[in-house]
């Protein structure tokens, strides 16, 4: 079973509007994190935002917010305001406590694009 | 701080060759991993190094094998490469070895099997 589902492969938004990218997940774990990176054509990962399992709140830094449902399975990201630089590839991953480690999952992406 | 540096950028091998690829993480981390990048497969976890030991593998064959130094700094080696070796190659790293540190990747090493 997929661990991270991204059901969105692309997303269109016109600039200045607001934008949500699907994420749920699958644990069985009680303690993970869940991120999001995004990744321009560069080819470079770049971490935006995270949510802890036992955060009460909903992430946000700056135009991010994670919109996080626990019961739901669903970290969906939201990002505000869309400007044009944010047309690239969004990815959501996981990191499960039981694993010990540092290792992501990955879900397969949403890629974004903002006209003017 | 300067970020993950990553080197080379871009690689062109034939088959049967081998290859190393290097990552620098942030000064001051101690944790680095290495995933693949495919359009087929996604991104795929390849192995965990922390203070110089493997933490953790990913289901790859042993051609790909990997290190890290005393100073933190790691390779990647995949030997008698083949062509669906080809993809990005990216290199993370964070603090500590741990689900709750976030990583930082570098720009990646974009290699290329003839």
């Amino acid at each position: 079973a997929q661990k991270i589902t991204q059901t969105q492969p692309g997303m269109f938004v016109q600039e200045k509007e607001a934008v949500t990218l699907d994420c749920t997940y699958d644990t069985s774990d009680q303690s993970y994190g869940l991120f999001w990176y995004k990744q321009p054509s560069s080819g470079e990962m770049i971490f935006l935002i995270y949510q802890g399992s036992y955060d009460e709140q909903n992430a946000t830094e700056g135009r991010y917010s994670l919109n996080f449902q626990k019961a739901r399975k669903s970290a969906n990201l939201v990002i505000s305001a869309s400007q044009l630089g944010d047309s690239a590839m969004y990815f959501c991953a996981m990191r499960e406590v039981n694993s010990g480690y540092s290792t992501l999952t990955f879900g397969k992406g949403t890629m974004l694009l903002v006209s003017p | 701080k300067a970020g993950v540096t990553q080197t080379p950028r871009y690689l062109i091998k034939t088959r049967g060759q081998q290859v190393t690829l290097s990552c620098s993480p942030i000064s001051g981390h101690r944790s680095v991993s290495w995933y693949q990048q495919t359009p087929g497969q996604g991104l795929q976890f390849l192995f965990e190094y922390f203070s110089e030991t493997q933490r953790n593998k990913g289901n790859f064959p042993g051609r790909f094998s990997g290190r890290q130094f005393s100073n933190s700094r790691s390779e990647m080696n995949v030997s008698t490469l083949e062509l669906g070796d080809s993809a990005l190659y990216l290199c993370a790293s964070s603090s500590a070895s741990g689900p709750y540190n976030e990583q930082f990747f570098g720009p990646g090493t974009r290699l290329t099997v003839l």
